[in-house]
């Protein structure tokens, strides 16, 4: 069975500063792991994925994730907020089927 | 950019009655999937598709629910009679299944859909 764990429902930061979304998975294999965003009324966006290869992956739009087995986390991070960054982001672990398993969501808010 | 793109965009329908909702997949895609969202709750995967096929579905799906790819660019959800709830946000996916190191040959990379919110009164 593969799980996700997002430790906070809700992260606001003041634009400019840096952004730390928590994720931690629990899978019986080497997993696949994925950040997901949701824009208001809008369909879901890969930002990035860890597929076994280097463990700090880049994304879309200065998002990175690093990923650490040892602690079995899967964070996402950003150096500066933008007011555009403001939505719902999901931290997904897929099995060797390709079923996702999402997490329950992090709302980030930007404070102007 | 090719999208995968769904309709009706709301639909709100009475207890009872059947919904179907669709979806037109990005063209050269293989695998096909449908997650749901209930208000305030995670997405959670329903079912996926491939060679005209369910390969695997969750609990949820019951036999409520059903499937198809009725003319090679759609793929629908039908729900024979609809729940109170079934009132959610529904996304269909879809990937190439070419690109990835999974069993089935993907990296779990779907392209998803806008969603269909389904209102049951």
């Amino acid at each position: 069975a593969q799980s996700v764990t997002q430790l906070d429902s809700h992260v606001s930061v003041s634009e400019g500063t840096p952004v730390l979304l928590r994720c931690n998975y629990s899978s019986s294999y080497s997993p696949s792991l994925f950040w997901y965003v949701q824009h208001p009324n809008k369909g879901l966006q890969l930002l990035l994925k860890y597929t076994s290869a280097a463990t700090l992956v880049k994304g879309i739009n200065g998002f990175e994730a690093e990923f650490k087995k040892s602690e079995t986390s899967f964070h996402l991070t950003k150096p500066s907020a933008h007011m555009s960054d403001a939505a719902e982001y999901f931290c997904v672990v897929s099995d060797l089927r390709e079923k996702l398993t999402f997490g329950t969501g992090t709302r980030l808010t930007i404070i102007p | 950019e090719p999208e995968v793109t769904q309709t009706p965009s709301h639909q709100v329908t009475q207890m009872g009655q059947e919904v179907i909702l669709r979806c037109v997949p990005i063209s050269n895609h293989l695998y096909f999937y449908w997650y749901r969202q209930i208000l305030g709750q995670k997405v959670e995967f329903l079912v996926s598709f491939y060679n005209n096929e369910i390969s695997e579905k969750s609990e949820i799906f019951d036999d409520q629910f059903s499937v198809e790819r009725p003319d090679g660019s759609n793929f629908t959800l039908k729900i024979r009679s609809t729940k109170l709830e079934d009132s959610a946000m529904y996304f269909c996916a879809s990937t190439d299944g070419k690109s990835g190191t999974g069993f089935w040959g993907n990296t779990g990379e779907l392209f998803f859909g806008e969603g269909s919110r389904l209102t049951v009164l």
